[in-house]
């Protein structure tokens, strides 16, 4: 499971208020993202890193925001839930092969319920 | 953007035969295709992948095939067991960057 974990692993929160999401990571890894999954859309990359402070942007961005202040522990922001942002969220790590291919492992998730 | 489809039907096989999963793409062949697999409440789990200048790819009972032609990656679970029962999830790579673009996946069910 590339020592990939997520907490919490269930919540349920409020439209309206600030959530945060917490993925860690025990094996120095340089790339860690975050996805979310909702039927009919499989996964969609919300936000990227690719070091300490360095993130970017993925297909599904607006309302989130995320933090990297450390190479373990890539944090996962909702300023202020949404229903549509109801959802299983879940963190990855990379690792890039001396072929040059890459693989990715993943979290268990979190999944989010906001009411 | 890329657009990746799966077999958008759960797909239901009896054991012991061919499971056949199709992942179609649409504008540019990626790099690298990959394959995951997923059980209920569990996060994707690497299988294997197959790089743009191979046609077919094996581990052990899986195999991957390449069309970039067709822009299609068939993926085959040889022998099926009920616990190969899982979503399988397809990836593209397109090695430009650093995003992963996956398809929505297929519900397999191996039936005893």
């Amino acid at each position: 499971d590339a020592g990939i974990t997520q907490s919490p692993r269930h919540k349920v929160t409020e439209t309206g208020t600030p959530v945060t999401l917490r993925c860690h990571q025990t094996e120095n890894h340089r790339y860690m993202y975050w996805y979310r999954q909702d039927p009919g859309h499989g996964l969609r990359l919300i936000h990227y890193s690719y070091g300490v402070k360095d993130t970017d942007k993925g297909e599904v961005s607006d309302g989130y925001s995320v933090s990297r202040s450390k190479t373990e522990d890539f944090l996962l922001t909702l300023e202020s839930a949404t229903s549509s942002q109801t959802s299983v969220y879940f963190c990855a790590i990379s690792v890039r092969r001396t072929s040059g291919s890459k693989e990715q492992y993943f979290g268990p998730g979190t999944r989010l319920t906001v009411t | 953007s890329q657009k990746i489809e799966q077999n958008s039907e759960a797909l239901n096989i009896q054991e012991g035969k061919t499971a056949t999963l199709t992942c179609n793409y649409t504008n540019y062949s990626p790099a690298y295709l990959q394959w995951y697999r997923q059980d209920p409440g569990r996060g994707p789990v690497f299988l294997l992948l197959i790089r743009e200048n191979e046609k077919e790819k094996r581990k052990e009972r899986l195999k991957v095939t390449f069309d970039t032609t067709l822009k299609q990656s068939l993926f085959h679970i040889t022998a099926s067991q009920p616990a190969d029962s899982a979503t399988y999830l397809c990836a593209l790579d397109m090695n430009t960057g650093n995003q992963f673009y996956f398809g929505t996946g297929t519900s397999l069910t191996v039936i005893p």
